[in-house]
């Protein structure tokens, strides 16, 4: 049973508007938080995580958000950017070393 | 500075041959994972390695799949005999055993088609 879900398989939005893409997950004992970011036929790459200590991490454009009473965790990109037209995969787990991926959500942004 | 390299890139095979993938990882890095893409199930971890020695391998789908670490630089995953089912893209992964960032290093993937 997928313990990470993503479950909007794909998004578009306009270009200069913020993406809001979601990630729900059961297991109340995962303590680490991922989003990677693949584009085709290369392999994820990885853009910013969380532990749960924290409910905010943001890089740049970039912001995760963790509620884990609702083991629920969302990345926000503002502005969006045709680049960032890409599948974004969410992780997490209870270790450094075990992540369980969701199966991914489409993101394109129109220019 | 070279990335996690993966060979091959794309196999099609036939039921029942025996497939084998390889994996360079960033040299450095003591922490190396297998991972398996599909659409139905995402990303899935079947085996990691830290400093060469497999520590969980319980992704392992069965007992056709065996994978081997024989030094540092170097793992291979192995699939005998493979099966239609096993068509996916196949990932390694490696990382540093520093403080915890979350970044795994990924390859570009082999792309496994058996028909």
């Amino acid at each position: 049973d997928q313990q990470v879900k993503q479950n909007s398989p794909s998004l578009s939005v306009q270009e200069g508007r913020i993406s809001i893409l979601n990630c729900d997950y059961t297991n109340s004992m995962f303590d680490y938080f991922l989003w990677y970011k693949k584009y085709p036929a290369e392999g994820p790459t990885f853009l910013i995580s969380i532990s749960s200590i924290k409910d905010k991490n943001e890089d740049g454009r970039f912001t995760v958000f963790l509620n884990k009473s609702a083991k629920h965790l969302s990345l926000h990109i503002v502005p969006s950017q045709p680049g960032d037209s890409a599948v974004y995969f969410c992780a997490a787990g209870p270790t450094g070393n075990q992540f369980y991926f969701g199966t991914g959500t489409s993101l394109t942004v129109i220019p | 500075d070279a990335g996690v390299i993966q060979s091959p890139r794309h196999e099609v095979t036939e039921m029942g041959q025996e497939v084998t993938l390889r994996c360079k990882p960033i040299s450095g890095h003591d922490y190396l994972f297998w991972y398996r893409q599909t659409m139905m199930r995402g990303l899935e971890l079947l085996i990691y390695f830290n400093n060469n020695v497999p520590i969980d391998d319980s992704g392992m789908p069965e007992d056709r799949f065996s994978a081997k670490m024989p030094n540092a630089s170097f793992s291979t995953l192995k699939i005998q005999p493979s099966e239609p089912r096993d068509s996916a893209v196949y990932f390694c992964a490696s990382r540093a055993g520093t403080a915890w960032t979350g970044e795994l290093f990924f390859g570009e993937g082999s792309r496994l088609t058996v028909l």
